[in-house]
């Protein structure tokens, strides 16, 4: 079945270690998405690709950068994570969605426990 | 922020119908209606969309209202496997979900 698939499920980094997590997808989406979900709270948008065009939120720190190497993978960064970092991260893919009317599909995440 | 409020919790009777509202009085002329759900521990799950028409899948229901301000999703015959987290999202084509708060359903044996 075509798919988002993120990996790992779950990963463990340091304090200030950079960690990068990983999504790729089967759907051949040309739009991709990355979410951050913290405990208890709803899923929150960082940035999105639209092909490589590449689109961050107002309000995403700096510490949080994204690759999209071609359509099917895209990887997020954090150069140096904080406590306050730790979440679930969600991807998502969508096709063109400039009418509104195209459903983003979500991978099942990673979990992100900082020590 | 979103644009959406929907009720915190509710509990549904397994086998019932559930049936979840969600106010979007600020709704524009072509903000589509979407909903998914959430169970512990996955990523949301899309349950339906819509504009102006009711719409119906396997899965739900979506009943919206004639000036498009509320809308309600329905899950016909709730089960156990249906607890989950629904969240009500209303866009355009901006490519940005706002998530709201959610309401958590329960559904009790």
């Amino acid at each position: 079945d075509a798919m988002v698939i993120q990996n790992p499920r779950y990963q463990v980094t340091q304090f200030g270690k950079p960690v990068t997590l990983s999504c790729s997808q089967t759907l051949n989406h040309n739009v991709m998405y990355w979410y951050q979900q913290k405990s208890s709270q709803a899923p929150k948008l960082l940035f999105h690709y639209y092909d490589k065009d590449f689109n961050n939120e107002a309000d995403t720190p700096d510490n949080f950068q994204s690759r999209r190497p071609n359509t099917s993978f895209c990887f997020l960064d954090i150069r140096s994570p904080g406590l306050g970092d730790a979440a679930m991260y969600l991807c998502a893919t969508s096709t063109d969605t400039w009418q509104g009317n195209q459903p983003q599909h979500f991978g099942d995440g990673t979990r992100l426990s900082i020590l | 922020d979103a644009k959406t409020t929907q009720p915190p919790s509710m509990d549904c009777a397994e086998g019932r119908a559930a049936n979840l509202p969600c106010n979007h009085s600020t709704i524009s002329g072509n903000e589509y209606v979407y909903w998914y759900r959430q169970i512990h521990s996955q990523g949301p799950q899309y349950i339906i969309h819509g504009l102006k028409n009711n719409e119906t899948n396997e899965m739900a229901s979506l009943i919206i209202t004639e000036d498009r301000k509320s809308s309600t999703l329905i899950l016909p015959h709730a089960t156990l496997r249906d607890t989950a987290v629904y969240y009500c999202i209303v866009t355009s084509g901006t490519y940005k979900y706002i998530f709201g708060t959610g309401t958590r359903l329960k559904v009790l044996a």
